[in-house]
């Protein structure tokens, strides 16, 4: 079991630019999750899927950022434009079932400058 | 909102028991007490979890209070390799399945 994958695990990038957030979840996960943490703000949920169909958005900051999941093997985390007050560690998550325990990537560092 | 109370940080020595404690006072009788830990920066990590009864697995035990109102994690040996931050979340009872995280237990264990 290679657990969650996300990619790239650090990203640097200009205010304004475009950044996309990959994820695979463990295989025959059905629940999905994205969290963003800072020191200021802690763990914060921005969505989560299941069945890849979005479930709750209302974590989801801002109209700048959004989130799909095509099929059942991966998900992005798109931020467009991206501002520095976006920077921030973002973690995603799968689970079996929406009741079942968290299954955390390594996260994104991502520095918007 | 987060819906638990913890400690901002605890000190135990390596070896001792941790007992680290969480007031989830407004919790539902549908809701279950997870626990989680992150390591440096690294994504967190599921511990145990409980709706009732004390559990206990391979990493930790978890006792419940019979009015639910509090739980307590205790790592029965404590190395340094459990220098973390211990997170207690109560799982939102609406049926979202929203995993909210508090500010956590910051736990070092002393050589």
């Amino acid at each position: 079991d290679a657990g969650v994958i996300q990619s790239p695990r650090h990203e640097v990038t200009e205010m304004g630019q475009e950044v996309t957030l990959r994820c695979k979840p463990i295989s025959g996960h059905n629940s999905l999750f994205w969290y963003r943490q800072t020191m200021m703000r802690g763990l914060e949920l921005l969505i989560y899927f299941n069945n890849n169909v979005p479930i709750d958005d209302s974590g989801m900051p801002e109209d700048r950022f959004s989130a799909k999941m095509p099929n059942a093997s991966f998900s992005t985390l798109k931020i467009q434009p991206s501002e520095p007050r976006d920077s921030a560690v973002y973690f995603c998550a799968s689970s079996g079932r929406l009741e079942s325990p968290l299954h955390f990537g390594n996260g994104t560092r991502l520095t918007v400058t | 909102d987060a819906k638990t109370t913890q400690p901002t940080s605890m000190d135990c020595a390596e070896g001792r028991a941790a007992n680290l404690p969480c007031n989830h006072s407004t919790i539902s009788g549908n809701e279950y007490v997870y626990w989680y830990r992150q390591i440096h920066s690294q994504g967190p990590q599921y511990i145990i979890h409980g709706l009732k009864n004390n559990e206990t697995n391979e990493m930790a035990s978890l006792i419940i209070t019979e009015d639910r109102k509090s739980s307590t994690l205790i790592l029965p040996h404590a190395t340094l390799r459990d220098t973390a931050v211990y997170y207690c979340i109560v799982r939102d009872a609406s049926g979202t399945y929203k995993y909210i995280f508090g500010t956590g237990t910051r736990l070092k264990v002393l050589a």
